[in-house]
């Protein structure tokens, strides 16, 4: 069955961290570029972080430049996202997602998502 | 804001056709080909509709159709049908320094 599992989310302080990850199945993982996508209670989606296939590459949204990482096992199927320094807007669920075009070339879009796993930022 | 400028509420009766528009710059949707939609019922993940500009993964409905012109990116569904309302939202890459920019998102109603 092809499917991305999130988990790690919870309920965590402002300046601390949390390490979010993305099983991945039914699907040759190492083969697609992958996403983390996050959508705030009630707001729209944001893109957060990419990493190519291979994880040579990784991009981040300026709003988390510098205080998110993403990184990827390919020889577990598994995508990460280590999240610090958490503000009360990082609040949201986070979704991880699989670029729609296998290779070296990002399609930029995604053509399977997880169910997501929900981070919440608060004192 | 969002990148992306998208209706807030479109609405149609069964059988009919509705467009929703997605406007954004040269740096992105007038620039590149790859705008995306997406189809998001509440507490559900988002289901891509439409990459590419106008291509349908496979078992998309081909009531569903995308287009492009200028700065302004178009999704057309035809036939409408009770199961169409959700939240739609356009997606693009961009030469900003995000990357991926997506549209605020547009409630369609069914009526």
């Amino acid at each position: 069955q092809v499917q991305l599992v999130e988990s790690g989310g919870g309920v965590v302080q402002p300046g601390r961290s949390l390490r979010l990850s993305c099983a991945a199945s039914g699907f040759t993982f190492s083969r697609y570029a992958m996403y983390w996508v996050r959508q705030a209670p009630g707001k729209g989606l944001e893109w957060v972080a990419i990493i190519s296939y291979d994880g040579s590459k990784k991009y981040y949204a300026d709003s988390v430049k510098g205080r998110f990482t993403i990184s990827r096992d390919n020889s577990k199927n598994t995508l990460f996202l280590q999240m610090n320094s958490l503000r009360a807007e990082d609040t949201a669920v986070y979704y991880c997602a699989r670029d729609t075009s296998s290779g070296p070339l990002p399609d930029w879009s995604f053509d399977l998502w997880g169910r997501g796993t929900l981070v919440t930022v608060s004192s | 804001q969002s990148a992306l400028t998208q209706p807030a509420s479109v609405s149609g009766s069964p059988g009919q056709s509705i467009t929703i528009s997605c406007t954004g710059t040269s740096s992105d949707v007038g620039g590149y080909n790859y705008v995306s939609w997406y189809k998001q019922h509440p507490g559900k993940a988002p289901k891509l509709m439409i990459y590419d500009v106008s291509n349908r993964p496979s078992g998309v409905s081909n009531r569903f159709s995308g287009s492009k012109s200028g700065n302004t990116a178009s999704l057309t569904i035809s036939g409408l049908q009770a199961e169409d309302e959700a939240d739609y939202y356009c997606s693009s890459y961009t030469t900003s320094s995000t990357l991926v920019v997506f549209g605020g998102g547009t409630k369609l109603t069914v009526l």
